[in-house]
């Protein structure tokens, strides 16, 4: 099966400006997840989807993140404006049976400068 | 809520030398344990994964681990490394019925020739 698909694979901005992220689940997953890895550390939980209703977003920075997964299928996660410390890989991820083990993209590094 | 404490931020072995890493948890219900590994550059995948039953848990590419209850630990083993197991290793925690993964900061591993 084809696995959970992301672009793009790098980026790099200037803080201000806006970065938009997408991501495609494996086919069937109805459950999809936004994670930040800052250098370093282990990913970081930003947003949760139940097919296209939000689960779980404690931990998104609202002020200047925004997520959306229309159709439940195909997700894009937003900054805007990007700080310096928005500096992270950005990692998708999804699953057949919630919390019972994950499938990663391959994540998309983000350079703010 | 749950916790992971992976203590070794470093673990440098040599080839064909047995290998353990560790990882303590916290949490006030039941929970699900993972071990995740990261290549450079790429996303994580699963090693394996404990939601019930048998407390030692075989993997993928020969590791295995053992839940154990009372010393909150899910130790990650391998009795011969090669060179190829070097990457970064992640431990999570989720409670059972719910969905977030809390990972813990990461063990790299790095296997000397």
């Amino acid at each position: 099966e084809a696995g959970v698909a992301q672009s793009p694979r790098y980026k790099i901005i200037e803080k201000r400006q806006s970065v938009a992220f997408w991501c495609n689940p494996i086919s069937g997953h109805a459950t999809l997840y936004w994670y930040q890895q800052i250098l370093g550390q282990g990913p970081k939980l930003l947003i949760q989807f139940q097919n296209n209703g939000v689960v779980d977003d404690s931990q998104l920075p609202k002020d200047r993140f925004s997520a959306e997964r229309l159709k439940g299928v195909d997700s894009t996660l937003k900054i805007q404006p990007a700080k310096l410390e928005d500096s992270a890989v950005y990692l998708c991820a999804s699953s057949l049976v919630s919390g019972e083990g994950y499938t990663f993209g391959s994540g998309t590094r983000l350079t703010v400068v | 809520a749950q916790s992971v404490t992976q203590l070794d931020s470093q673990v440098p072995v040599f080839e064909e030398a047995p290998v353990e890493l560790r990882c303590n948890y916290s949490s006030s219900v039941s929970v699900y344990l993972f071990w995740y590994v990261q290549y450079p550059n790429q996303g994580l995948q699963l090693l394996l994964k404990y939601l019930s039953g048998s407390t030692l848990v075989k993997g993928i590419n020969g590791f295995e681990a053992e839940f154990n209850k009372s010393q909150t630990s899910f130790h990650l083993r391998k009795p011969s490394v090669h060179i190829s197991d070097t990457a970064e290793y992640f431990c999570a925690v989720s409670g059972s019925g719910t969905y977030k993964y809390i990972f813990g900061t990461g063990t790299r591993l790095k296997v000397l020739a």
